[in-house]
Parts: C-alpha cells; structure tokens; sequence
C-alpha cells in the first residue's frame, strides 16, 4: 500500500462549490503540505502542518483552508472553487527529525472546476 | 532561499550517463542541494541530496563544486524511466522547497 494517499483522484466540479480533498500517510511523520502545479510550472506551496495544533500558511493560501484531524490526516478545503483553481494538487510529509528536507509526495489530486 | 538555474531541457541516450547541471551561486553556507524528479504528472520523488561533499545513493550521485555555487546530478546508466523533470532545489532543513520549473530530461533509444 501507497505510504501517502490522496483522495479523490480526479474531481471535476463547478464554480463556487466547496469541496474537499483528503491526504492520508502511514509514515508516522509529523509534518505534512499541501501543494498545487499548474501547467508547465513547478509546484507551490499552499499550507504546511508542522503538528496536530500547528497550522501554516504557505505563499498562495488565498482561497484555501486546512485542517489537520490527527497526525496522519491533512485535508484541504475550496470554500468556493474558483476556475483558476484548477489544478494538480499534492499532498507531501516529511520527518520532523531527520535533518533534512526529504518530502514524500502523494499520487495528486487533479482538479476542474468548471 | 537560494535561487536556483538549470536548463530547460536535455536529451540522453538509453544507457549512457545523463548529466544535468544547477547553478546556485547564492547559496547560503547551512543549505543543502537537493534533487527530486517528477515522472509525467505523478507526485516528485526525492533523489538525493548534499551540502558540501560529493553523494552517491542507489539512484544517482551528486557533485558538488568546492565553492558549492553549482552541482550536477548523475544518473550513470538512464533508462527510459528515467524521462522525467529533474528539480534541483536549495533549502536548509526546514519546511521549505521551492520548485522552480526544472530540467525535462529526455531518454532516448
């Protein structure tokens, strides 16, 4: 099994609906991320989650919230998707111990927002 | 952090060594040099990565210049499934990585 899963895979939905994406890891790691890339361009950072009770916003949050419901759970929320907010969407984690930035990334979450 | 400049893209044949350079002149003495590849839409995977000494893993090696202001990431025999953006980021050992839009290597037969 996938040790970061994402849920959905693919999500087509309309303007100004809320909708939910889902990030799940059994590597016990304390951080986690959500990013999004758009075509042709790297990735951005939206939120990061250093613990349970800790809750960052990363260079593009506008738009988006999060919600950390345990350690191995990180969702990521459109409170009223927008077209421009199509995009693929990816959720990471990392170990807070290890000295280094080492990100495991998840399979993505493609998004259309008609 | 650093800011970091590679080439758009590169090609390589099947079975040769694939050698894609990054220059980073403002990097800081506490960041690492990591590498991270993004095959056809999936989530990036980590490669390797290094501060000051050369490194080798199962996957690739990386060299670092004494000045530490370029690297060059080695796959030693590419495959096909090698096809895939290469990102080299600078970033110290906090949250951050900043993916610029990386080098598409490109294996041929």
């Amino acid at each position: 099994d996938a040790d970061v899963t994402q849920t959905p895979r693919n999500r087509i939905t309309k303007t100004g609906k809320r909708i939910m994406l889902e990030c799940s890891q059994t590597k016990g790691h304390d951080r986690m991320y959500w990013y999004r890339q758009d075509p042709g361009l790297g990735l951005r950072l939206i939120y990061y989650s250093f613990d349970v009770k800790d809750i960052n916003k990363g260079e593009i949050s506008d738009g988006y919230s999060v919600s950390r419901q345990a350690q191995a759970k990180f969702s990521l929320s459109l409170e009223s998707a927008i077209p421009n907010q199509t995009a693929l969407y990816f959720c990471a984690t990392s170990d807070l111990g290890q000295g280094y930035n080492e990100q495991f990334f998840g399979p993505g979450t493609r998004l259309t927002v008609l | 952090d650093a800011k970091t400049t590679q080439p758009p893209s590169m090609d390589c044949a099947e079975g040769r060594a694939a050698n894609l350079p990054c220059n980073h002149s403002t990097i800081s003495g506490n960041e690492y040099v990591y590498w991270y590849r993004q095959i056809h839409s999936q989530g990036p995977q980590y490669i390797i990565h290094g501060l000051k000494n050369n490194e080798t893993n199962e996957m690739a090696s990386l060299i670092i210049t004494e000045d530490r202001k370029s690297s060059t990431l080695i796959l030693p025999h590419a495959t096909l499934r090698d096809t895939a953006v290469y990102y080299c980021i600078v970033g110290g050992s906090n949250y951050k990585l900043t993916f610029g839009k990386g080098t598409l290597l490109t294996v041929n037969p």
